[in-house]
């Protein structure tokens, strides 16, 4: 059972937006920034968003993120075929001293 | 451009012991925030383990006690020495580099997968 939860699975049509939440606690989420990784099957995940929206160089502005409280979100606009993979959020546990991830959410474009 | 090659997976007998090695290429590791991350079959990501640049170290606590990290700053190489390995151990592991305020990780290696069966 992961400490960040998010849903199983989200899907929606090509060129729409989809909204991906990871929730967890004042000991993590609600004192740290969230990282969110794409991984596409059979490869390693890939960093998308860290550090309060700041995406590495190759990452696409359709992909940004938000928080509030205790919980984030993953925001996909223009949805596009390729995006189809699982997602996963990332940050910071103080209480547990070290990295938490939630369970992934596998993304469906339909 | 940066390289994470990670080796030392395999076939292993519960209880029994495994080191992994992961070979950096355009950093340097003792100036690089490293961790493992593994992910069991079908399964999410789990943070097993990070090495600061001052060699501080923190585990999982899954895994306290049993793994521990390390890294060779002649070899330019992160390890995981892996002792009394269980079943639920089993699960690709990634090495990866840390960065940004709380821990995201930029770089990751394409894993290497350890198996514990008898």
């Amino acid at each position: 059972q992961s400490v960040l939860t998010q849903p199983p699975s989200v899907s929606a049509a090509p060129g729409q937006k989809v909204t991906i939440s990871c929730s967890g606690s004042s000991s993590n989420i609600g004192n740290h920034y969230v990282s969110w990784y794409q991984q596409l099957p059979g490869t390693a995940p890939k960093l998308l968003i860290y550090d309060n929206n700041k995406r590495p160089s190759g990452i696409p502005d359709r992909f940004s993120d938000s928080k509030s409280g205790t919980s984030a979100t993953l925001d996909i606009t223009g949805l596009q075929t390729a995006d189809e993979a699982d997602y996963y959020c990332g940050t910071w546990d103080s209480t547990l001293s070290g990295v938490v991830f939630g369970g992934g959410t596998k993304l469906t474009v339909l | 451009e940066v390289h994470l090659v990670e080796s030392g997976g395999g076939l292993i007998q519960p209880g029994g012991s495994l080191r992994l090695s992961c070979a950096a290429s355009g950093i340097t590791v003792r100036n690089s925030y490293l961790s493992w991350v593994r992910q069991a079959p079908g399964k999410g990501l789990e943070w097993v383990s990070l090495i600061y640049t001052d060699g501080s170290i923190l585990y999982s606590e899954s895994v306290r006690g049993r793994f521990s990290i390390s890294r060779d700053n002649s070899k330019n190489t992160l390890n995981l020495q892996m002792n009394s390995l269980r079943a639920e151990d089993t699960a690709v592991y990634y090495c990866a580099r840390g960065t940004g305020i709380n821990w995201s990780f930029d770089y990751w290696g394409q894993g290497t997968l350890v198996t514990v069966s008898s």
